[in-house]
């Protein structure tokens, strides 16, 4: 079964406005953290944000922040006036456990984003 | 900035030939991912390793994949014989430990004609 929902294959934008990308994901832990990743055309991953499934505020990174409803298990990833160079792919990924619970990140089937002039 | 090195980039390979991907994690990761990204498709788990120890290799192709980190710091992923449908990118990880986010290196883009 998918445990990363991502029902958004693609997704346009303009520069300078916000844009949300969804995420669900299905797990019975209840230790786990939440992972977005952006992936260029050039394809390497980065590392964007991080959310832990206790952390009772929602997650920010500059231009990035999390909206994270527990009880819908939803983990949308929303990018604050958007850059020409955030066009990208953006994968969802968990890891269900509590520390050192040795699962690998299970990633969603992501999202391109296009940031239009 | 310390960064998780692959090689090569690009890779050309015939069908039943053997092909090598090599991975340096950033120094102190004690944790290494190898994953494998179908186009289109997010990246899947191959295997991981706690240091020198394989942590999950349960989606592995066993018959024709193997990998090791021998002394707990770089890696090989070794695929033999190579297969039309293992075309895809192969992206190497890494993390402090099984907790923590995971760095990705730039992949290495195989193709098997």
């Amino acid at each position: 079964a998918q445990k990363i929902t991502q029902t958004q294959p693609g997704m346009f934008v303009q520069e300078k406005e916000a844009v949300t990308l969804d995420c669900t994901y299905d797990t019975s832990d209840q230790s786990y953290g939440l992972f977005w990743y952006k992936q260029p055309s050039s394809g390497e991953m980065i590392f964007l944000i991080y959310q832990g499934s206790y952390d009772e505020q929602n997650a920010t990174e500059g231009r990035y922040s999390l909206n994270f409803q527990k009880a819908r298990k939803s983990a949308n990833l929303v990018i604050s006036a958007s850059q020409l160079g955030d066009s990208a792919m953006y994968f969802c990924a968990m890891r269900e456990g509590g520390s050192n619970s040795g699962y690998a990140l299970n990633f969603g089937k992501g999202t391109s984003l296009l940031v239009t002039p | 900035e310390a960064e998780v090195a692959q090689s090569p980039r690009y890779k050309i390979t015939e069908k039943s030939q053997a092909v090598a991907f090599w991975c340096d994690p950033i120094s102190g990761h004690a944790t290494l991912y190898w994953y494998r990204q179908i186009l289109g498709q997010g990246p899947e788990l191959l295997v991981q390793f706690q240091d020198e120890s394989v942590v999950d290799d349960s989606q592995l192709p066993k018959d024709r994949f193997s990998a090791e980190r021998l002394k707990g710091v770089d890696s090989t992923l070794k695929i033999q014989p190579a297969e039309l449908g293992d075309s895809a990118m192969y992206l190497c990880a890494s993390s402090l430990d099984m907790n923590t986010e995971a760095f990705f290196g730039q992949g290495t883009r195989l193709t098997v004609v």
